[in-house]
């Protein structure tokens, strides 16, 4: 199975800040990558498909980057409602989340 | 709107067993494959079951395998789950997500609802 490694685990920021979380497949998956944004005690919403496609309705902020085995998600300039826990998936494997907290 | 709207969580002693639903509504269910994602608490996200828009295909985590079932009735547009022999590790919050067309990306989610296997 291939497995998905995320880094850092946590990451501490400020508002306005340009953050960047890592993603890096165990073996190629093209740029059969998603990223998601979950809140405490909500659902996870999907941000990024197919490596670097924004979904409808997220912020241009957002972006992501990256194919074969090292993906990134970039936020431009963080926003107090981006303090969150994301993660990237790759079919039915999640990495283990990168927490983004107040620095 | 896409809704998904999942129930039958509870307290269930360890062995028993449980039933989700998840009611879809606001896109031709039966067009789009769907899938059970489970977090225990504190942890992250752990694909559980995924099924093909006839549901002809099923695939599981190993964990769980032999012990759940997904199921669909696209007639009534709803995704089920059968959980039987549940352990304390299922304890979990489980989401039904529909996969975005074309990939393999989860494009809506319900608002999960909560198993817990305890004695």
């Amino acid at each position: 199975d291939i497995q998905m490694t995320q880094s850092p685990s946590t990451l501490s920021a400020s508002v306005g800040d340009r953050v960047t979380i890592t993603c890096r497949a165990s073996q190629s998956i093209s740029s059969w990558l998603a990223w998601y944004q979950q809140k405490p005690g909500k659902a996870p919403k999907l941000l990024i498909y197919k490596a670097s496609s924004l979904e409808s309705g997220v912020p241009s902020r957002f972006s992501g980057s990256g194919s074969g085995t090292e993906f990134t998600l970039t936020i431009s300039s963080l926003q107090p409602d981006d303090f969150a826990t994301y993660y990237c998936q790759h079919s039915w494997t999640f990495g283990q989340g990168t927490k983004v907290e107040i620095k | 709107e896409v809704q998904l709207v999942e129930s039958g969580g509870g307290l269930v002693q360890p062995g028993g067993s449980l039933r989700l639903s998840c009611a879809a509504s606001g896109f031709t269910f039966s067009s789009y494959w769907m899938s059970w994602v489970r977090q225990a608490p504190g942890k992250g996200l752990e694909w559980v079951a995924n099924i093909k828009q006839d549901g002809s295909e099923k695939y599981y985590v190993d964990s769980v395998k032999g012990r759940f079932t997904i199921s669909r009735d696209n007639a009534k547009n709803s995704l089920y789950l059968q959980m039987n022999s549940l352990r304390a590790e299922d304890t979990a919050v489980y989401y039904c997500a529909r996969y975005r067309s074309g990939g393999s990306s989860l494009d809506y989610w319900g608002q999960g609802t909560l198993v817990t296997v305890s004695s």
